[in-house]
């Protein structure tokens, strides 16, 4: 009930395009849903998160959607770029206090010229 | 503003010997968290402390890891003895705690045990 399921493992898109990547959870305590980017050698740097009281979340190319009936969320990178290309993680959290966050497996985004 | 800092940023040992991490979070910090990141794999959190406590080590393997945080700042994760299995990257990472939930993460250790 902890796991954080995410797909796809591995993702090519053309540069210029819509680069989309999803995560499904189970545990409905979790309140908090944020978004990882890594780069080789380096920590998971926080991209984007949302709460489940919105049912989407805009900054600059990237979105968050979130549907929380079906306990799902996905990333959206508009007009991908080659400096996209990194390891994308979802992740989860529950209350404050509490705050360790659930990872999922990771999407290796590769983006082509 | 600084980041975490992290050393080693490399460690290879044999297996059965002992390895020591250590962590310095960003300043002003009062969570400190200790992630263990198999390759191909997210992030699993070891160990989670708020100032000098440990709120969370559920998933600790007590029996040869410890860590501790002395003074609410730097932090040591040992592994004592260590298995090939515990081959990985340690990331460190901290946050403010009590509301803002952004964390922030170092480079990590890259532990090779053979």
């Amino acid at each position: 009930q902890q796991q954080v399921k995410q797909s796809p493992q591995s993702l090519i898109v053309q540069k210029g395009g819509i680069s989309i990547i999803n995560c499904a959870y189970e545990n409905t305590a979790f309140d908090y849903f944020p978004w990882y980017q890594q780069f080789p050698g380096k920590g998971p740097a926080l991209l984007i998160a949302i709460r489940p009281d919105v049912s989407e979340k805009k900054e600059g190319r990237f979105t968050i959607s979130f549907n929380k009936s079906a306990k799902q969320f996905s990333l959206h990178i508009m007009d991908s770029q080659p400096g996209d290309s990194a390891t994308y993680f979802c992740a989860a959290s529950m209350r404050v206090g509490n705050e360790k966050l659930t990872f999922g497996t990771g999407t290796r985004l590769t983006i082509i010229p | 503003e600084a980041g975490v800092a992290q050393s080693p940023r490399y460690k290879i040992i044999e297996k059965r010997q002992s390895v020591a991490f250590w962590c310095n979070p960003i300043s002003g910090h009062a969570t400190l968290y200790w992630y263990q990141q198999i390759l191909g794999q997210g992030p699993k959190l070891l160990i989670q402390f708020q100032n000098n406590g440990v709120v969370d080590d559920s998933q600790l393997p007590k029996d040869r890891f410890s860590a501790e945080r002395l003074k609410g700042v730097d932090s040591t994760l040992k592994i004592q003895p260590a298995k090939l299995e515990d081959s990985a990257v340690y990331l460190c990472a901290s946050s403010l705690g009590g509301g803002p939930r952004e964390q922030y993460f170092g480079p990590g250790t890259r532990l090779t045990v053979t």
